[in-house]
């Protein structure tokens, strides 16, 4: 199976900040990544398709950029709302798999 | 976009069957391209995908559970189940239920849409 892996682990930041998340794949998926948002108790959202397509409703602030096996996303200026943890998932080949969670807390 | 949700017993005994049952609405699961997934998240941890049907009745499971896990659909329902045997503690987990879409071109979306989850415990 695709191991993918996120960076950091967890990340403090505050309004208003940019930030990145990294997320590696250990082979190549071309762009076959999509980013989930998560907040406590809840069902994971769907943020971003095809590496680097917002899904319709998603704030323009969070992109994403790669290809390969190299990923981020990018929230461009955090929104209290934006504080949860984030994970990539590689959806090229089965078995899917998730990147381990990026928390993003203040 | 569709609306999912899952239902089934909380507590399974050790050694049972985990059965539990997710309700597409506002969609057919006979939608061309879309495939329907099962995911589960243990407490405190990450995501693990277990598996998928497509509304032929075509499956494909993760190693991780393969053996123990099937998935089946209902299109008269507009549901699809999963049923775990065997269970232990390390099956303990919130489980989602969750849509896919594959386009023309070969390439997939990912998990557009969740159901809230389930949480279910193995204890005797």
């Amino acid at each position: 199976a695709i191991q993918m892996t996120q960076s950091p682990s967890s990340l403090s930041a505050s309004v208003g900040d940019r930030v990145t998340i990294t997320c590696r794949a250990s082979q190549a998926i071309r762009t076959d990544l999509s980013w989930y948002q998560q907040k406590p108790g809840k069902a994971p959202d769907f943020l971003i398709y095809g590496a680097s397509s917002l899904q319709s409703g998603v704030p323009s602030r969070f992109s994403g950029t790669g290809s390969g096996t190299d990923f981020t996303l990018t929230i461009s200026s955090l929104q209290p709302e934006d504080f949860a943890t984030y994970y990539c998932l590689q959806n090229y080949n089965y078995p899917y798999t998730f990147g381990q969670g990026t928390r993003l807390e203040i | 976009q569709v609306q999912l949700r899952e239902s089934g017993p909380g507590l399974v005994k050790p050694s049972q069957t985990l059965s539990l049952t997710c309700t597409v609405s506002g969609g057919s699961m006979t939608t061309r391209g879309y495939y329907w997934s099962w995911i589960r998240q243990h407490s405190g941890a990450g995501l693990e995908w277990l598996g998928y049907v497509h509304h032929t009745g075509n499956t494909y499971y993760n190693p991780s559970v393969k053996g123990r896990l099937t998935i089946l659909e209902d299109t008269s329902k507009n549901q699809f189940s999963l049923k775990l045997n065997s269970v232990t503690a390390a099956d303990t987990a919130v489980y989602y239920c969750a849509s896919e879409r594959w386009f023309d071109y070969g390439s997939s979306t990912g998990f557009v849409s969740w159901g809230p989850g389930i949480l279910v415990t193995v204890s005797s």
